[in-house]
């Protein structure tokens, strides 16, 4: 089975631009997470997406954004980006299980620099 | 507030011999509990995962214990190898629904150095 897909790897922006990110899960994943790793907080949770429905949200701004469509792929977006938003931007999916018992598998990440 | 603590940032071990990294929690509806390994500008890899009606699993080279009356839970590697050096996160999952959904709350890691 193949494993998470993100896209880009890599992406660099300049303040006040807007990003989006996405994320295919493993075949069969309906369940799709979000988390942002940066030196300074660790790995932080943004928010979580089963069925379309966004059933889940961290301590993130408005700015950050997601969405996920019927086929389980995900996408995040960013706007009016800053500084402070350069991390590893990470996809994690899970099978349905029940709730707090499901193990995530994490996508390779995209890197996001904000000059 | 750190609900998941990972109190050692770097752990150096000789090669064969048994690396043993520590997590603590204060959440106490912690339920379920993961072990990852991360390499730089990667994701991470799932090694292990615990219930809280276990108090230890086992796969291969990897053993996780988990002591709920202390909050705390430790990985075991026996025994250890070079390619075991990586960054290690505890994470945790709360039972039930609503804002455990899909949220694992992470330790800030511990780097692992396997000398040969």
């Amino acid at each position: 089975k193949a494993g998470v897909t993100q896209t880009p790897r890599y992406l660099i922006k300049t303040r006040g631009q807007q990003v989006t990110l996405s994320c295919s899960p493993i075949s069969g994943h309906r369940s799709v997470s979000w988390y942002q790793q940066t030196p300074g907080q660790g790995l932080q949770f943004l928010f979580e997406y089963f069925s379309e429905t966004q059933r889940n949200k961290g301590n993130f701004p408005g700015r950050f954004s997601g969405r996920q469509f019927s086929n389980s792929r995900s996408e995040m977006n960013v706007s009016t980006l800053e500084l402070g938003d350069s991390a590893l931007y990470l996809c994690a999916s899970s099978y349905p299980s029940l709730a707090g018992m499901e193990t995530q598998y994490f996508g390779p990440g995209t890197r996001l620099l904000v000059l | 507030d750190q609900q998941v603590k990972q109190n050692s940032p770097s752990l150096s071990v000789q090669e064969g011999r048994i690396s043993i990294l520590n997590c603590d929690y204060t959440n106490s509806m912690f339920d379920y509990f993961l072990w990852y390994k991360k390499y730089p500008a990667e994701g991470p890899t799932f090694l292990i995962s615990i219930s809280s009606i276990k108090d230890k699993n086992e796969d291969g080279r990897f053993t996780v214990f988990l002591n709920k009356s202390a909050k705390h839970l430790s990985l075991h590697i026996v025994p250890s190898q070079p390619g075991d050096s990586a960054v290690y996160f505890c994470a945790a999952s709360p039972r039930g629904g609503g804002t455990s959904y899909g949220k694992l709350t992470f330790g800030q890691g511990t780097i692992l150095t396997v000398h040969p």
